[in-house]
């Protein structure tokens, strides 16, 4: 139980439509980054939010956009989605300078 | 592009016998920690390196940083059921950003 917790933990879309995943932090965590992991590989960095400010950004394109929130909960928005954007979207806070993660569940995305 | 290859991909053994999976790159990492995933769940931290040469221990579990940060091995002495699951390298790159392996997918037979 690692206190981090994302909803919802599946979700089925079709192609072209938008979805918003969430993450709350653990308490007392300011930095939270969100990774995307396709079937069979690591996870992969999208981005990183601290203190509500974009601090790092993977290779993803903008259609993928995050959000954080005055209590460091934070969200992963996806436009346009793609096939290939089936996967398993995992969250992951720390206090910042820190370098532990603490993981969540994860969301399950399926792209019909 | 995948920075971090991990290997074995797979490995099925039985309990009770030792195994080594190694986690290799061509760049130089400030830190680098072993996580292991089960399914349904996210990945948890067992360890972080950040010294050359440096090895930690953890119960059956030993890790080792390559001397010039850059690889890393995790041997796991006498290995149970409890320990299948899906075994990730991760790297840091500067302060936020951590570099997943491809991953190494232990199954313990009993």
């Amino acid at each position: 139980e690692t206190g981090v917790t994302q909803s919802p933990t599946h979700l089925i879309k079709t192609r072209g439509q938008q979805v918003t995943l969430r993450c709350s932090s653990q308490s007392g965590h300011n930095t939270v980054s969100w990774y995307q992991q396709a079937l069979g590989q690591g996870p992969q960095f999208i981005f990183q939010y601290y203190r509500e400010e974009e601090n790092g950004r993977g290779n993803f394109p903008p259609r993928f956009s995050g959000l954080q929130f005055p209590n460091y909960s934070s969200e992963l928005n996806v436009n346009a989605l793609e096939l290939d954007d089936s996967a398993l979207y995992l969250c992951a806070s720390s206090l910042g300078g820190e370098n532990i993660q603490y993981f969540g569940a994860g969301t399950r995305l399926s792209v019909l | 592009t995948q920075l971090l290859e991990q290997s074995p991909q797979f490995l099925s053994i039985q309990e009770g016998e030792n195994l080594t999976v190694y986690c290799n790159s061509s760049s130089v990492f400030s830190s680098l920690q072993w996580y292991r995933q089960e399914p349904g769940e996210g990945p948890v931290l067992l360890v972080t390196v950040v010294t050359g040469g440096e090895v930690k221990k953890l119960k059956r579990l030993t890790f080792q940083f390559g001397d010039a940060r850059k690889d890393s091995s995790l041997h796991i002495t006498a290995a149970q059921p409890g320990d299948t699951g899906l075994y990730l390298c991760a790297g840091a790159r500067g302060t936020y950003k951590y570099i997943f392996g491809t991953g190494t997918r232990l199954k313990v037979l009993a």
